[in-house]
């Protein structure tokens, strides 16, 4: 168990709704990223956030917003989703930023389907 | 941006043998991080090593920054050992982002 928890584990919607994905990071992290895995593009990074705030974007639509919380989880929101969206989201925390040196951590994702 | 690339994409071994993936990458790194996928989709962090050698087990990696690669070496391999091995950096410019190459999926067969 890497500590990150991330729910719901499945979903299942349809064209044109919204989803809010959620993240807990690991005791201590102050950093949160989301990732997207596609079996066409692999594993895409979205979006980082450090304490609270954006740190770095990615390959992120304009369709998908995040924000990190007070109390450090983090929600991902997808809307007007389209079949393409459908894909494993990863969170992954770490202490600081990768960019100190920090190895990230996992959670067990959670799979979208949109049909 | 920083180009990752992993050799090979595929490998199936028996039980008992050693194998060596790679990652080459396309620019000088802060951070270079191995990771396992398992058949559940977990992805597991294995090593943090933008420089060097270290071994946890039956696993070990070498990075040579200078070089651009970094090698993991599984010895005596086991079924469990199947899934995805991905590699991921951060290159020096500063993107603080981790990027990860396509993977090597490995597949050991009792």
């Amino acid at each position: 168990d890497s500590g990150v928890t991330q729910t719901p584990k499945h979903l299942i919607t349809a064209t044109g709704q919204r989803v809010t994905l959620r993240c807990s990071p690991r005791s201590g992290d102050l950093s949160v990223y989301w990732y997207q895995q596609s079996l066409d593009q692999g594993l895409q990074f979205l979006i980082q956030y450090y304490n609270g705030e954006e740190r770095a974007k990615g390959n992120i639509l304009e369709r998908f917003s995040a924000q990190q919380f007070p109390d450090l989880h983090s929600e991902l929101n997808l809307s007007s989703l389209e079949l393409g969206d459908s894909a494993l989201y990863f969170c992954a925390s770490s202490r600081g930023a990768v960019a100190t040196n920090e190895k990230l951590f996992f959670g067990s994702g959670t799979q979208l389907s949109v049909l | 941006g920083i180009q990752v690339e992993q050799s090979p994409p595929d490998l199936i071994l028996q039980e008992g043998a050693n194998s060596t993936l790679r990652c080459n990458f396309s620019d000088s790194v802060n951070n270079l991080q191995w990771f396992h996928q398992n058949p559940w989709g977990q992805l597991i962090n294995l090593f943090y090593i933008p420089s060097g050698t270290k071994q946890n087990g039956r696993l070990s990696v070498t990075t040579v920054a200078t070089e651009r690669y970094s090698l993991l070496y599984i010895s005596s391999s086991q079924t469990t050992d199947s899934g995805v091995y991905f590699c991921a950096v951060e290159s020096k410019g500063g993107s603080e982002k981790l990027v990860f190459g396509k993977g090597t999926k490995l597949t050991v067969n009792p």
